[in-house]
């Protein structure tokens, strides 16, 4: 079976902070993405990446950034982080096609305080 | 995208199939259904997707309608792991990522 693992299952972080979720996958897989899931908004995609050192932005990549320096890891990166920062943040991966399946890590609860 | 329009909450009782519908009516030719569900405090996890046809697999069944404008997921025998939030996404070919909508809470009975 395929796992994507968050490296932490609750953060607790202060405004202005610089914060990294990392985010690694063991299937080989080409795609890698990030989103935030708020409640009575769904999930909305920040970034995501088709390729080693390639990013694309999602709908909602204001205040974040990203990066892939290896297939198996993708990291999110809050610059300076912000309270209205505080979600739940689920990273994932496929492979490349529009109908493979992704596959979901069990979500980083980010607090910014 | 196209949008989908699901439910807010169902209920079920337990060994009892589910129907859970979703409309699409926007939807194009090309564009796939994928469902997927979130169990609590969990990621989403992939249940099935489909084009035109119906599809079954280990996890449940897609019943699309003929003018493909809605689809039905179906669960054969519910469990009380069946409770989750499911999510149908419909996705372009020349999409890579999804966009999931509220969802459709499916609480299971004992």
């Amino acid at each position: 079976d395929v796992k994507v693992t968050q490296s932490s299952r609750y953060l607790v972080k202060r405004t202005g902070e610089k914060v990294f979720l990392e985010c690694v996958q063991d299937m080989d897989h080409e795609n890698m993405f990030w989103y935030r899931q708020d409640p009575g908004l769904g999930l909305r995609l920040i970034y995501f990446s088709y390729d080693v050192k390639m990013k694309e932005k999602g709908d909602i990549p204001e205040g974040y950034s990203v990066s892939r320096e290896k297939k198996e890891r993708f990291s999110l990166i809050l610059e300076s982080a912000s309270t209205n920062q505080t979600s739940m943040y689920l990273c994932a991966s496929s492979l490349y096609g529009v109908n493979q399946p992704q596959h979901f890590g069990d979500g980083t609860r980010l607090s910014i305080l | 995208d196209a949008k989908t329009t699901q439910p807010n909450s169902m209920e079920s009782n337990e060994e009892e199939p589910v129907h859970l519908p979703c409309n699409h009516s926007t939807i194009s030719g090309t564009d796939y259904i994928h469902w997927y569900r979130q169990l609590p405090s969990q990621g989403p996890e992939y249940v099935i997707h489909g084009l035109t046809s119906n599809v079954n697999n280990r996890m449940a069944s897609l019943a699309i309608a003929e003018d493909r404008k809605s689809s039905t997921l179906i669960l054969h025998r519910a469990t009380l792991r069946d409770a989750a939030v499911y999510y149908c996404i419909l996705r372009a070919p020349d999409g890579q990522n999804f966009v999931f909508g509220p969802g459709t809470r499916l609480s299971v009975l004992p």
